[in-house]
């Protein structure tokens, strides 16, 4: 059974403030490592799909980091905003060549105007 | 392209009769993914297509989940005999053939609840 993990479970945080959060997974059989962002009745969005070890990506104030040896990634959130509320989920694929994604419980993020 | 659909958003069902979801992908992408998310969970592996083929399914399947992809296109999720456990959030998602390297599109879901 593969075990992802997310922390802290929820989060609130002030407008303008700057966050992170983490996921940590198997750090064997790495395949890739994607973080979604999830509004409320939305449909999860693909923020980053990080394959290589030492990846750092960005996407405007978001941005994250792997580490495939130690088995962790970072999300974070710079100058947060009331539009970063959302739910991040991170989602392990292994090398077995099933596709099959193995997610976190997520980390709920709350921005206090 | 509008992204990927589900059908209905919304479907309270009671305890016993049988449910059928339709997720439409993205219509370039050949793999297509059903998960399912419980409270406080996040989504789980239930099974997933690539084209009309269904190449992996999830020990959380029981006997009265079913799932199809005629044509490679569209596909559908029948729960027969539903109980009250199976009250979930339904997600499907479409990929390109190296999703795991290029990401998933979700559609919005569809959420069941048994009663």
């Amino acid at each position: 059974i593969l075990n992802v993990e997310q922390s802290p479970q929820s989060l609130h945080v002030q407008e303008g403030d700057s966050t992170n959060f983490t996921c940590s997974f198997p750090s064997s059989n790495f395949y890739a490592l994607h973080w979604y962002r999830w509004e409320t009745a939305k449909s999860p969005e693909a923020l980053f799909v990080m394959t290589l070890n030492g990846d750092e990506k960005k996407k405007g104030r978001i941005s994250a980091t792997l580490n495939t040896k130690e088995g962790y990634s970072y999300l974070y959130i710079k100058g947060s905003q009331p539009e970063d509320s959302a739910t991040y989920l991170c989602a392990f694929l292994s090398n077995f060549g099933n596709e099959k994604l193995t997610f976190g419980t997520g980390t709920r993020l709350t921005i206090i105007p | 392209d509008t992204g990927v659909s589900q059908d209905p958003r919304h479907k309270i069902t009671k305890r016993g009769q049988n449910v059928t979801f339709r997720c439409d992908p993205i219509s370039e992408h050949n793999r297509l993914y059903w998960y399912r998310q419980t409270l406080g969970q996040g989504p789980e592996f239930l099974t997933y297509f690539q084209n009309e083929a269904q190449l992996e399914k999830s020990r959380l399947l029981s006997d009265r989940f079913s799932a199809e992809r005629p044509k490679g296109s569209f596909s559908t999720l029948e729960i027969q005999r539903t109980e009250q456990g199976d009250s979930a959030m339904y997600l499907c998602a479409s990929s390109r053939k190296d999703g795991g390297a290029g990401g998933y599109t979700f559609g919005s879901g569809t959420r069941l609840t048994v009663v």
